[in-house]
């Protein structure tokens, strides 16, 4: 089963509002990763949150780690047309697994005009 | 230019075909990846290889089949005993060499990807 699972599936919202996005995972993790997929194209890496982080910003991103419930959430402000895409979270192995990461399901995100 | 490409971006396949997905990387990564996506199911992993001349299994490695000969390729090739192969598949590739110590912190770096239809 997936190691990180998305909330909401599915996201709709107009130019300027905000999108948060959340991410749950199962196991602990030393650190979490947010993926962006446009329609037919591969994943770009956008930020990596550590596990001694609770927060950390990245231009109009805003990403937070809570470790106690093991959850994550993305939080893009302002949002624009072009930030119509896919979100994923992404989670590394225990210690000794190895580069390998395991990717939630996604969030689709629209940006309407 | 420094990247990660795949070829072709659309494959066909009549059953019972074996086909071969490129996946070439000149950023001098030493960890390779093949995921698959179906709509809605996210990626699933299938292939990763951390070295050259090693590989090993993801969680959906049946009827599939790879390589690694050399550092920049890791060819994937779907074989017809993968029962539903039409999918959309991506490599990636991360700097790896983790001394194993402690978890990861690579990114990966993606291809954009081949569509496999089978006819």
């Amino acid at each position: 089963s997936q190691q990180g699972e998305e909330d909401p599936q599915a996201l709709s919202i107009q130019e300027g509002e905000n999108a948060t996005m959340n991410c749950s995972y199962k196991t602990s993790i030393n650190n979490l990763q947010w993926y962006r997929q446009n329609s037919g194209r591969g994943l770009v890496h956008l930020i990596l949150i550590r596990s001694n982080e609770r927060e950390k910003h990245s231009g109009r991103l805003r990403v937070t780690l809570d470790t106690s419930k093991k959850s994550s959430s993305l939080l893009i402000t302002a949002s624009r047309a072009a930030d119509t895409a896919s979100y994923f979270c992404a989670t590394p192995p225990p210690a000794g697994g190895g580069n390998k990461l395991t990717f939630g399901t996604g969030t689709q995100l629209k940006v309407e005009l | 230019d420094g990247g990660i490409t795949q070829s072709p971006k659309y494959l066909f396949r009549k059953e019972g075909q074996n086909v071969t997905l490129s996946c070439e990387q000149n950023l001098n990564h030493d960890a390779m990846y093949w995921y698959r996506q179906d709509p809605g199911q996210g990626l699933r992993l299938i292939y990763y290889s951390q070295i050259v001349n090693d590989f090993q299994k993801g969680d959906i490695a049946e009827g599939y089949s790879v390589s690694r000969e050399k550092k920049e390729s890791f060819p994937l090739t779907v074989t017809s005993a993968q029962k539903n192969p039409t999918a959309f598949y991506l490599c990636a590739s991360s700097i790896g060499g983790t001394s194993g110590m402690t978890a990861s912190t690579d990114t990966q770096y993606f291809g954009p990807g081949t569509r496999l239809t089978v006819l």
